[in-house]
Order: structure tokens, then sequence, then C-alpha cells
């Protein structure tokens, strides 16, 4: 049983979609991240978010759009996709932004056709 | 910037043997940390050992061990008695302290366990 849940697991989108992913943490962690997935690449850390407030952005392109609404929720909005940000985002949450046991979720596999 | 390097794609173990994963990582700091995640097929990435650099000795979780080389930067993951269970992508990670967790992970090795 995970403490982190992804919704939806799998997504299909055409590159003119607007889709939102969702990650909700039940452990009481103040700081949540997202990191992208792609096959034969390292993960690659996306956003942090510690205490509701973006601490990192790591020059993702602004079709990513997060939101961190509450300590126990994170989303992340997408617009304009292209093919090539087909992957697996996988969200997880930490204690706090200095603590590095994460916490994943399972991760929203996404199709951009 | 940190870089960590997994040279085995794949591996494969019988039920019961020993395998190593091999994992090594550059960097010029002193003081990080390192970690083995291990992704099944559900994809939920899971916490299998970490390693204190500052800290000499081996990490040990049940049948999981780490040989932690800090001069060699090597970070090595033994699987003993291996299990079905243990089938999964295997990925080596380091993160530097700081105040923000960041983990630079390395490409994954995928574990095949054969009857």
């Amino acid at each position: 049983e995970t403490g982190v849940t992804q919704t939806p697991r799998h997504l299909v989108m055409g590159m003119t979609n607007k889709k939102s992913l969702k990650c909700e943490q039940h452990l009481g962690h103040n700081a949540m991240y997202w990191y992208k997935q792609s096959a034969k690449k390292p993960l690659e850390l996306m956003f942090v978010y510690s205490l509701e407030e973006r601490v990192e952005n790591n020059s993702v392109p602004s079709r990513f759009s997060p939101e961190c609404p509450n300590s126990s929720h994170l989303f992340l909005h997408l617009h304009t996709l292209q093919p090539e940000d087909s992957a697996l985002y996988l969200c997880a949450s930490s204690q706090d932004a200095t603590n590095e046991k994460l916490f994943f979720g399972s991760g929203t596999q996404l199709s951009v056709l | 910037a940190q870089t960590v390097t997994q040279s085995q794609p794949e591996m494969s173990v019988q039920e019961a043997e020993t395998v190593t994963l091999s994992c090594t990582y550059d960097t010029s700091e002193s003081d990080y940390y390192l970690f083995w995640y291990k992704q099944p097929p559900s994809r939920q990435m899971i916490l299998v050992i970490r390693q204190e650099a500052y800290k000499q000795q081996n990490a040990t979780e049940n049948r999981f061990s780490v040989n932690f080389q800090k001069a060699a930067k090597s970070f090595s993951l033994k699987i003993s008695d291996s299990q079905l269970g243990d089938a999964a992508m295997y990925f080596c990670a380091y993160r530097s302290p700081g105040t923000a967790s960041k983990l630079t992970f390395g490409t994954g090795t995928r574990l095949q366990v054969t009857l």
C-alpha cells in the first residue's frame, strides 16, 4: 500500500489537449516532487515544492505547469505537449526538502500523439 | 555536476543465488548520500538501501548489502538468496547535502530472476 497516490495511471493526449496529472500523499510530508522517467535515460527532477512553495524548477518547458495547493496535493498541468514528452511521470514526497528519503507514487504513463 | 553510471543494462540471477549490481559516480564533494532504489512492474520506486559517505561501514538491509568504495567512487549492491520478487529495475542514486532533496539517478539495471 503506497502513501503516495497518482492519477490517472495512464493518459493519452493529443498535442493540442490540456490535461492534468494529480498526486496526493497521505504521509504528512512537507515536500513534494515531480520526476520524469524516459526510456533508457536517468530520472529527471522537474519540480520541488516545500511547504507549498516551489523551491526548484529544473529548466522545464513552460508547457508543464505545476501547482501545489496544499502540502498533500500536487498537480502537473499539461498543455500543447510534444511527442518527446511521452514518458512516465513520477510524484514523490519527503518529510521535508532536506530529507533524503523519498516516497514515490506509481506514476502516470503519458503518451502524446 | 554529479553523474551516476550503471554499466549493466541487464543482469540475470538464479533463484537463491547472489548477484551484484554495479554503480559508479563522479563527484568532487566529500559528504553525500548514495541510494539504491527498486522499481518493480508496479512502477513504484522503493528505497532499498542508503549509505552516508562519511560512514565507512557498508550498509546492510536483510538480504541487501552494499560495497561502498569511496576512493574508487564505487557503490555496488549485493543481493543474497535472490527471490522471484527481486526482479525489477534497480537504480543507483546520489544526493548532495543541501537545502533541497535532489537525487541524481543512473540509467538503471534490469534484474531478471530465473528458476
